[in-house]
């Protein structure tokens, strides 16, 4: 099983939609986790972080679940310029190295 | 600040040929990485510094050299360039990990967009 999972997709959705992610995690000792976003061809950017108490940022929701081991970001009222991959990032306890999940696209249609 | 900095922007080596990747970043951080990316593969780490004076290979480090030159500054070299190293480089780099509290964030460069003919 990998260390960080995320379902490929595409998600392909019509403007003012909400969408939902799910990125799973294997390793225990997880101490942190991020969200990022990068468009095609350009760097990944940092979209937000994850607490374990949730955390939103206008449209954006990123929720911790612990026991189940998994991340999650809720994109309400969907924008074409929200068209993306999402990519999620777990760190582990004393580890200098982040572990990057491999993305989910996401395709937001007029 | 400018924040991490990559220099080339592109390059087209001939297989057999070297070049250095150039990588600075103004944030005073302690870590920095280099990965690179191919579609469909995600971003593969090469090799970090976790800190001045120190370099680790990553998950794909065969073929490549890193050089921590200063705090700002770590350069990714390929001293025999093959196709199989065409790909999108990127740089980046964090501030130090602290046991037990605030694991931070990382922050990239723009890439370097090498191909190997």
């Amino acid at each position: 099983r990998k260390e960080v999972e995320q379902d490929p997709g595409p998600f392909n959705v019509p403007e003012g939609a909400t969408v939902a992610f799910n990125c799973t995690y294997s390793n225990s000792a997880s101490q942190s986790f991020f969200w990022y976003r990068q468009d095609c061809r350009k760097e990944p950017k940092l979209l937000m972080s994850v607490y374990s108490s949730g955390n939103e940022d206008g449209r954006f929701t990123a929720q911790l679940n612990r026991a189940s081991q998994y991340i999650s970001l809720l994109i309400r009222d969907s924008k074409l310029s929200d068209s993306a991959t999402y990519l999620c990032v777990v760190n582990r306890r004393g580890s200098y190295i982040p572990t990057f999940g491999r993305g989910t696209s996401l395709i937001v249609h007029p | 600040n400018a924040g991490v900095t990559q220099t080339p922007k592109f390059q087209v080596l001939k297989t057999g040929q070297s070049m250095t990747l150039q990588c600075a970043q103004d944030m005073n951080h302690n870590s920095m990485y280099w990965y690179r990316q191919d579609p469909g593969m995600g971003l593969r780490l090469i090799y970090y510094s976790a800190s001045e004076g120190t370099t680790d290979k990553g998950e794909v480090p065969n073929g490549y050299n890193v050089s921590r030159l200063n705090k700002r500054e770590f350069s990714l070299r390929l001293e025999s360039a093959a196709p199989s190293q065409t790909s999108v480089y990127f740089c980046a780099s964090r501030a130090t990990v602290l046991a037990g509290t605030r694991v931070y964030e990382q922050y990239f460069g723009p890439g370097t967009r090498l191909t190997v003919t």
